[in-house]
């Protein structure tokens, strides 16, 4: 069952904050999240392993919740480079990942 | 850092005939790699799970017979979409994950169209 993303799009100004969430009806085991532009290949941004996992790079930082299955995707002072479409991917105890619905996002000037 | 080559970026076919789509890893070795299917304002769908030396394992509702994967050594899988027609016009996006680490590496995907 594909993980659920929310929202399913948002549109920011430059050196707004946002948040998306992944929501999944199974147990994790990792989250990874995704940024894709457009005609391109999606590319890797960071992966939770454990629940109650924090991690950020830049200022973009994510959160794992194991128990509600959850895990959020936090974007600060967004940039113009930060638009494209946001995925989390799943993993549950094999090595396969599925997707979420993705998340559609647009800063602008 | 990992790389994943995928070849051919575009392909354009005439309905009825075959098309090949290779992925390769560049600089690891991938027992499993990972075969998507994206439609446009989609999310990526898992199609298969191509193990090396193994048969592919195919998600439910997609067609063994018509998305033939070949994983024959460590660094290449091969995607053939048999009989192609226009409604499997799509992007193919394949991806390995490297042994011991989580991260998915993905290819640059290959758009095909189905005239």
């Amino acid at each position: 069952q594909q993980p659920v993303q929310s929202p399913q799009a948002v549109i920011l100004r430059e050196g707004e904050d946002a948040v998306i969430n992944c929501s999944s009806s199974k147990a994790l085991y990792s989250v990874h999240w995704y940024r894709q532009k457009h005609g391109e290949a999606p590319i890797f941004l960071m992966i939770l392993l454990k629940g109650g996992e924090q991690k950020g790079h830049d200022k973009i930082s994510a959160s794992f919740n194991e128990k509600k299955q959850q895990s959020s995707l936090y974007l600060t002072a967004s940039q113009l480079s930060y638009s494209g479409t946001y995925f989390c991917g799943t993993g549950s105890g094999t090595y396969k990942y599925i997707f979420g619905t993705g998340t559609r996002l647009k800063v602008l000037a | 850092g990992a790389v994943v080559s995928q070849h051919p970026s575009r392909v354009i076919c005439k309905s009825g005939t075959s098309v090949k789509i290779e992925c390769r890893s560049l600089d690891f070795q991938a027992t499993t790699m990972f075969w998507y299917r994206q439609f446009p304002k989609q999310s990526l769908m898992l199609m298969a799970t191509s193990n090396e030396g193994s048969k592919a394992t195919y998600e439910q509702g997609v067609e063994k017979d018509k998305f033939l994967i070949n994983h024959a050594s460590l660094t290449l899988s091969t995607l053939t979409v048999t009989s192609a027609h226009p409604e499997d016009s799509s992007f193919y996006i394949c991806s390995a994950s490297r042994l011991g680490s989580g991260e998915l590496f993905f290819g640059e995907g290959s758009r095909l169209t189905v005239l």
